[in-house]
C-alpha cells in the first residue's frame, strides 16, 4: 500500500526553526515534494527532492533520506505569515505525475 | 499568482446535478492535474492528462470524467452529483510530467 505520515499539529514561535517530519512507503519512488497550503488557498510548490541529502533554499531546507523513507522540512527565521498547513508528497515510479499527498501539518506561529 | 486559472470559482448545486470546471494550465504547460481535497479526506489525485491523452489515474469516480483539448486546458465533470462530492477542486500544471505542479486557486464546489 501508500502511505505517507506527518505530525498533525506543530506550535512554534516567532522567530525560531521548525522541522516538520515525513515518513512515506510507496510503490516506488521518484520525488519527494513540499507544498504550503493556506487556509482555503492552493498549495505553493516549496521544494523538491530526488536524491539522498539536503536542498537549500533561502529560510526553507528541506533533506531526504531513501533509504529510510523519510523527509523533513526545515523552517528558519519563523515568521507569522508562515502559518499554514505543510503538505508533504511523493510520486511513485510508473505512475506518470501522480502525487500521493500526506494530510498536511498545521503549523501555528506564535508571537 | 501560479499562473493556472480555474472557473468558477465557487458552485453550489443540488443532489443529482452535473456540473462541468475549467482549467487552464500554464503558458507552455503540457501537463494537466485534477485534485480533489476535502476535510477528512486531503488532497487526492484524480487524473492526469498529457498534450491531450490520459496519462495516469487516481481513485477517479465513474461518475467522473476530464478531457484535455488541443488549447490545453481541461474540463473536469462531475455528474450525478452526492452531498459527499462537496470539496475543493484543483487544477495543476507542469511543463512535462516529472516537474513541480503549480496549482491553480480551486473551485469550491457545495452540492445541496
Amino acid at each position: 500500500g501508500q502511505n505517507i505520515d506527518q505530525p498533525t499539529e506543530m506550535t512554534a514561535t516567532e522567530g525560531a526553526i521548525v522541522q516538520i517530519n515525513c515518513t512515506y512507503q510507496t510503490s516506488g519512488f521518484n520525488g519527494l515534494f513540499w507544498y504550503q497550503q493556506h487556509a482555503g488557498e492552493a498549495p505553493t510548490f516549496l521544494s523538491y527532492n530526488v536524491l539522498d541529502g539536503l536542498e537549500e533554499k533561502g529560510r526553507f531546507s528541506s533533506f531526504l533520506s531513501r533509504s529510510k523513507g523519510y523527509s523533513y522540512l526545515l523552517l528558519k527565521e519563523l515568521q507569522m505569515k508562515d502559518s499554514a498547513s505543510y503538505l508533504c508528497a511523493v510520486r511513485g515510479n510508473n505512475q506518470g505525475g501522480k502525487l500521493i499527498f500526506g494530510q498536511g501539518t498545521e503549523l501555528s506561529v506564535k508571537p | 499568482d501560479s499562473g493556472v486559472t480555474q472557473t468558477p470559482k465557487h458552485l453550489i448545486t443540488a443532489t443529482g446535478q452535473r456540473v462541468t470546471l475549467r482549467c487552464s494550465p500554464r503558458s507552455g504547460d503540457l501537463s494537466v492535474y485534477w485534485y480533489q481535497q476535502s476535510l477528512d479526506q486531503g488532497l487526492q489525485f484524480l487524473i492526469q492528462y498529457y498534450n491531450g491523452e490520459e496519462r495516469a489515474k487516481g481513485n477517479i469516480l465513474e461518475r467522473f470524467s476530464a478531457q484535455q483539448f488541443p488549447d490545453l486546458h481541461s474540463e473536469l465533470n462531475l455528474s450525478s452529483l452526492e452531498l459527499g462530492d462537496s470539496a475543493l477542486y484543483f487544477c495543476a500544471s507542469s511543463p512535462r510530467t516529472h516537474n513541480e505542479q503549480f496549482f491553480g486557486p480551486g473551485t469550491r464546489l457545495t452540492v445541496l
